[in-house]
């Protein structure tokens, strides 16, 4: 299986600030990344597709780049609302796996 | 807007099987290229893609369930459901189920596959 990691594993910022997460797969898995937030008590929302593309209605201060093993997934200017956990997820082959997560709090 | 609802025993006795159901309403569950999945959540684990059916009721299993895992897809009714046999405290989980885009008819077909949207999940907890 692929594994999926992530770092930080949590990390601490304010409202405007631009945040970066890091995803590296333990192979190369070309651009076949996903990105998700999730809030507490609710299901996982896609944000990223194919390590780049923005889902529908997702906010623009959303963006990945990436290719091969890492990855990464930034916020331009930190909201309120962005308050959460962020997973990768590796589509390049099955089993699908997801990262263990980081979380982005105040 | 498509959406998905589970459904199902919210409490499992060990060794049992684990049956839950998923529906979706405002799209059908015939539209192409799209599977249906289940994903699980635990404090352990995390977040773990248990499989993913078409239509036409072919699947993709993770392995490390296929030996205990049954999907399988009501279409008139606009249903999939999973039924994951043996149970231990180790399956003690919030499951979703998703739309899962797929490239092709076949998953590991060259092109990306997502997950989008998700069901609100149901917790499932393993205990005597």
């Amino acid at each position: 299986d692929i594994q999926m990691t992530q770092s930080p594993s949590s990390l601490s910022a304010s409202v405007g600030d631009r945040v970066t997460i890091t995803c590296r797969a333990s192979q190369s898995i070309s651009t076949y990344v996903n990105w998700f937030q999730q809030k507490p008590g609710t299901a996982p929302k896609l944000l990223i597709f194919g390590a780049s593309s923005l889902q529908s209605g997702v906010p623009s201060r959303f963006s990945g780049r990436g290719s091969g093993t890492d990855f990464t997934l930034t916020i331009s200017s930190l909201q309120p609302e962005d308050f959460a956990t962020y997973y990768c997820q590796q589509s390049y082959n099955t089993p699908f796996t997801f990262g263990p997560g980081t979380k982005v709090d105040i | 807007q498509l959406q998905l609802q589970e459904s199902g025993p919210g409490l499992v006795r060990p060794s049992e099987t684990l049956s839950l159901t998923c529906t979706v309403s405002s799209g059908s569950i015939s539209s192409s290229p799209y599977y249906w999945g289940w994903i699980r959540q635990s404090p352990g684990k995390g977040l773990e893609w248990i499989g993913s059916i078409y239509y036409s009721g072919r699947t993709y299993y993770n392995p490390s369930l296929k030996s205990r895992l049954t999907i399988s897809v009501d279409t008139p009714k606009d249903q999939f459901s999973l039924d994951l046999s043996s149970v231990t405290a180790a399956d003690t989980a919030v499951y979703y189920c998703a739309r899962h885009k797929a490239p092709s008819s076949a998953i590991t077909a060259v092109g990306q596959n997502w997950f989008d949207p998700w069901g609100q999940g149901t917790l499932v907890t393993v205990s005597s």
